[in-house]
């Protein structure tokens, strides 16, 4: 079956610090995996994405790898801000209808 | 323009209530999407609209109606409703179904409290 498992929060970081989000999934086939993320009181903003293996999807200095061989898309950033606090979702799609969530992250970035 | 509006931002109802939840994509998406989302949960799908038809009901139950009157259109209709049917309702579309690269696009949720 197809799931997805994301380090349990909540995590709470200085400003600058580095930041690393672990994701691992079980799929079959060759799903796309997102990171998506949602301030307080909004719904999910897609963050980036990677439709296959060796993929880096990146965006607002956010990174992450489709790495098949470990089954892992961990989400990193160099450098948080205050700005970064919100809830990060890793998800999956094989082909088919569904998103498959994980549990999501809480991010605290202090100053 | 990648954007999914949804109306009311908030909404209270009593169980005895019929209300409707709205949902807008102008982005020529062919699938549309319903989750429900309670406090530091994901989010659970509920409904998949494929071409303005129903292909996806993960049981929700009858108090919960969908309807897609277009392709831009997704309204969710709601009657006796319970107290623990309070949640964040969050609509999405994509530009189809089938295909696994495709991205879902959220709107910002309807924030639904049932008295």
């Amino acid at each position: 079956g197809n799931s997805v498992t994301q380090m349990e929060g909540p995590v709470t970081l200085s400003e600058e610090a580095f930041l690393t989000i672990n994701c691992t999934y079980t799929a079959t086939g060759y799903p796309s995996l997102f990171w998506y993320v949602q301030y307080p009181g909004e719904g999910l903003q897609l963050l980036l994405k990677a439709t296959k293996a060796d993929d880096k999807g990146s965006n607002k200095g956010f990174e992450a790898t489709y790495r098949k061989e470990t089954t892992s898309f961990h989400l990193e950033k160099g450098s948080v801000q205050v700005s970064d606090s919100a809830v990060y979702f890793c998800a999956l799609r094989n082909t088919g209808n569904q998103f498959y969530f994980g549990t999501g992250t809480s991010l605290t970035v202090i100053p | 323009d990648t954007e999914v509006t949804q109306t009311p931002k908030h909404l209270v109802m009593g169980m005895t209530n019929k209300k409707s939840l709205k949902c807008e994509q102008h982005m020529g998406h062919r699938a549309m999407y319903w989750y429900k989302q309670k406090a530091k949960k994901p989010p659970e799908l509920m409904f998949v609209y494929s071409y303005e038809k129903l292909s996806i009901n993960e049981s929700v139950p009858s108090r919960f109606s969908p309807e897609c009157p277009n392709s831009s259109l997704l309204n969710l209709h709601l009657h006796a409703l319970q107290p623990e049917d309070s949640a964040l309702y969050l609509c999405a579309s994509s530009q189809e179904v089938i295909e696994r690269q495709e991205t879902q696009y959220f709107g910002p949720g309807t924030r639904l409290l049932v008295l």
